[in-house]
């Protein structure tokens, strides 16, 4: 059972849509991270949330944290080829140690 | 150029043989971290080193080893190579805390024949 659930898995879309993706726990977070991983490259960090109900906004990309920190979204205004990528939720799990589970990631392609 | 390198980018090798990828960290990163990445398991957490000392295991196997060296980069080896150890291996470092996000190398390619 993976820790993060995101949706959808792959999402093919025109230049200039809108577009939402989501990452889902069944456990409290106490931040979230995001990142977008380009082809041939490693993940690189978009924004980290921390307080529940906070938006933040990043161009045309806007995150938002759920108040029960439990669940965040990701949306991109007219979005442009160069946005193509797989976009990755990650939280920081501190059990005795810390790291960060991804969530299993959005394959978002988006055509000219 | 995030700062976190990698080499080599691409490799290909046999079953049965061994392999060292080597990461380099963003300088005054003293935490390496070494993911492996494929299409059906995405990002699996494999080993952390803090400062030369391993701090935590994840989904690593025991023919996986790696090491951090007193200039902090670190190798991950990998032997005994068998075709599902195909991946793309990532290394990323932080600062103290991960709240502040991980910086990734490009990864190596590993493709088993």
């Amino acid at each position: 059972t993976q820790l993060l659930e995101q949706s959808p898995q792959f999402l093919s879309i025109q230049e200039g849509e809108n577009l939402t993706v989501y990452c889902n726990s069944s456990s409290v977070f106490s931040s979230l991270q995001w990142y977008r991983q380009e082809p041939g490259e490693g993940p690189v960090l978009l924004v980290t949330v921390v307080t529940g109900g906070e938006v933040k906004k990043l161009k045309r990309l806007t995150f938002q944290f759920g108040d029960a920190r439990k669940d965040s979204s990701l949306h991109i205004t007219a979005a442009q080829p160069g946005d193509t990528g797989l976009y990755l939720c990650a939280l920081p799990r501190d059990t005795g140690f810390q790291k960060l589970v991804f969530g299993t990631g959005t394959r978002l392609l988006v055509s000219p | 150029d995030s700062g976190v390198t990698q080499t080599p980018k691409h490799l290909i090798t046999a079953t049965g043989q061994r392999v060292t990828l080597r990461c380099s960290p963003r300088s005054g990163d003293l935490s390496v971290y070494w993911y492996q990445q494929s299409l059906d398991q995405g990002l699996q957490f494999l080993i952390q080193y803090y400062n030369g000392e391993e701090r935590a295991k994840g989904n690593i196997l025991e023919r996986f080893s790696a090491q951090q060296f007193p200039d902090l980069h670190s190798e991950l080896n990998l032997s005994s190579l068998e075709l599902g150890d195909s991946a793309l291996y990532f290394c990323a470092s932080s600062v103290a805390s991960i709240n502040y996000g991980y910086t990734f190398g490009s990864g190596t390619r590993l493709t088993v024949v």
